[in-house]
């Protein structure tokens, strides 16, 4: 399977504990995306990298949330003392060099928070 | 604000027939949509997509329509079928990375 792929699918957790999550491009991407989705809404952007940089990152990634892509290739999501508003879908996409506009997305990992 | 809006949450089709999903936005900046398909528990599949400046794009059963003047787009299957039945997303950019997502229609498609 080529596609973009993340781990763990599903996680339940605590109020107040930290989680990672693992995201893995499609490997000649070189653009990966961070997106948040909600009951009855449609995904939200939190950040984005090119290559190991972070390039942008959206106002909702408050400073519990931290993300990197440490050799440009997976990235990671991180949420520290975690809120149950922090309970959601949270998507990983990537797209290839000069072509930003196409994103393709991984199955999600969803969040619960208790 | 809401810059991508997709005002019908459902919509109810019959197998054979054509299905039309529509989209409005506001942001008259985005240069670039894209449709995107998602069943539950999965991530969004890219569907079809069309730059601001074209007016129509078509891949096999699905064709965008992009109506610059009225910022509205809409998305026609013909045929519709049972495999179709999911929700549908709208999203446009104007950065070449951040998608603005609308809120999506789920389609069913009736046997």
């Amino acid at each position: 399977d080529t596609g973009v792929s993340q781990d763990p699918r599903h996680k339940i957790t605590k109020r107040g504990q930290n989680v990672t999550f693992r995201c893995d491009p499609i490997s000649e991407h070189n653009r990966l995306y961070w997106y948040r989705q909600t009951l009855g809404q449609g995904p939200e952007f939190l950040t984005y990298f090119q290559n190991e940089a972070q390039l942008e990152k959206s106002r909702l990634l408050s400073d519990r949330f931290s993300a990197e892509r440490p050799k440009g290739s997976f990235s990671t999501l991180e949420i520290q003392r975690t809120e149950q508003g922090d309970s959601a879908m949270y998507l990983c996409a990537s797209s290839p060099a000069g072509s930003a506009d196409t994103q393709y997305f991984g199955p999600g990992t969803r969040l619960t928070v208790l | 604000d809401q810059q991508v809006k997709q005002n019908s949450p459902s919509l109810s089709v019959q197998e054979g027939r054509i299905s039309i999903l529509n989209c409005d936005y506001t942001n008259s900046m985005f240069d670039y949509f894209l449709w995107y398909k998602k069943y539950p528990a999965e991530g969004p599949t890219f569907l079809i997509s069309i730059s601001s400046i074209k007016d129509k794009n078509e891949d096999g059963r699905f064709t965008v329509f992009l109506n610059k003047s009225a910022k509205h787009l809409s998305l026609h299957i013909v045929p519709s079928q049972p495999g179709d039945s999911a929700v549908y997303f709208c999203a446009a950019t104007h950065s070449n990375y951040q998608l603005i997502w609308g809120a999506g229609t789920k389609l069913i498609i009736k046997p």
